[in-house]
């Protein structure tokens, strides 16, 4: 079983709908991401979270919002989607650790959304 | 965090080597050296990092320049598989502090095909 899950895989919905894409890991890891894929604008950070009371806005965080249930899922919903949202939207997850100066990412397989 | 340069696109033949430059000339005393890779329909996942001296794992080599201002990931031996979108990426050594969350910076990469 993938250590990262994302469902959906694919997903078309319309102008003003509201989304969840929703991430799990059973990596045990605290650090949880989300990122999107346009192609020219390599990823890009939506919102990360340190654990589940701890929640931070990444670089493109308008428009969407996240929910950290368990220390396992994350949640990212698009309140009321719009064209320019279309993506390829990952989770990912790390394990902090300073011992060897770097943090491994995981990541899911992606969840393809258009937005219509 | 500092950039890094990477060409758009390189072809291999497989079972031959492989060498994926990466200039980053701005490149601090503690940012370590990332690289990761993206293989069709699927989300990035880890290859390498280092810091100073070269690097060796299962998947690849990683070679620094004496000044840290390039390096190089080698593919011993290019497989169809291999190919891929790799990414360059500089990360500090995480603190305690951090308030980043250690997320990673993905520019646009380098395209590798891999020719049967």
């Amino acid at each position: 079983d993938a250590d990262v899950t994302q469902t959906p895989r694919n997903r078309i919905t319309k102008t003003g709908k509201r989304i969840m894409l929703e991430c799990s890991q059973t990596k045990g890891h605290d650090r949880m991401y989300w990122y999107r894929q346009d192609p020219g604008l390599g990823l890009r950070l939506i919102y990360y979270s340190f654990d589940v009371k701890d929640i931070n806005k990444g670089e493109i965080s308008d428009g969407y919002s996240v929910s950290r249930q368990a220390q396992a899922k994350f949640s990212l919903s698009l309140e009321s989607a719009i064209p320019n949202q279309t993506a390829l939207y990952f989770c990912a997850t790390s394990d902090f650790r300073l011992a060897g100066g770097y943090v491994t990412q995981y990541f899911g397989p992606g969840t393809r959304l258009t937005v219509l | 965090d500092a950039k890094t340069t990477q060409p758009n696109s390189m072809e291999s033949n497989e079972e031959e080597p492989v060498h994926l430059p990466c200039n980053h000339s701005t490149i601090s005393g503690t940012d370590y050296i990332h690289w990761y890779r993206q293989l069709p329909s699927q989300g990035p996942e880890y290859v390498i990092h280092g810091l100073t001296s070269n690097v060796n794992n299962r998947m690849a080599s990683l070679a620094i320049a004496e000044d840290r201002k390039s390096s190089t990931l080698i593919l011993h031996r290019a497989t169809l598989r291999d190919a891929a979108v790799y990414y360059c990426i500089l990360r500090p050594l995480p603190s305690s502090e951090e308030t980043s969350g250690s997320r990673l910076t993905f520019g646009e990469g380098t395209q590798l095909t891999v020719n049967p």
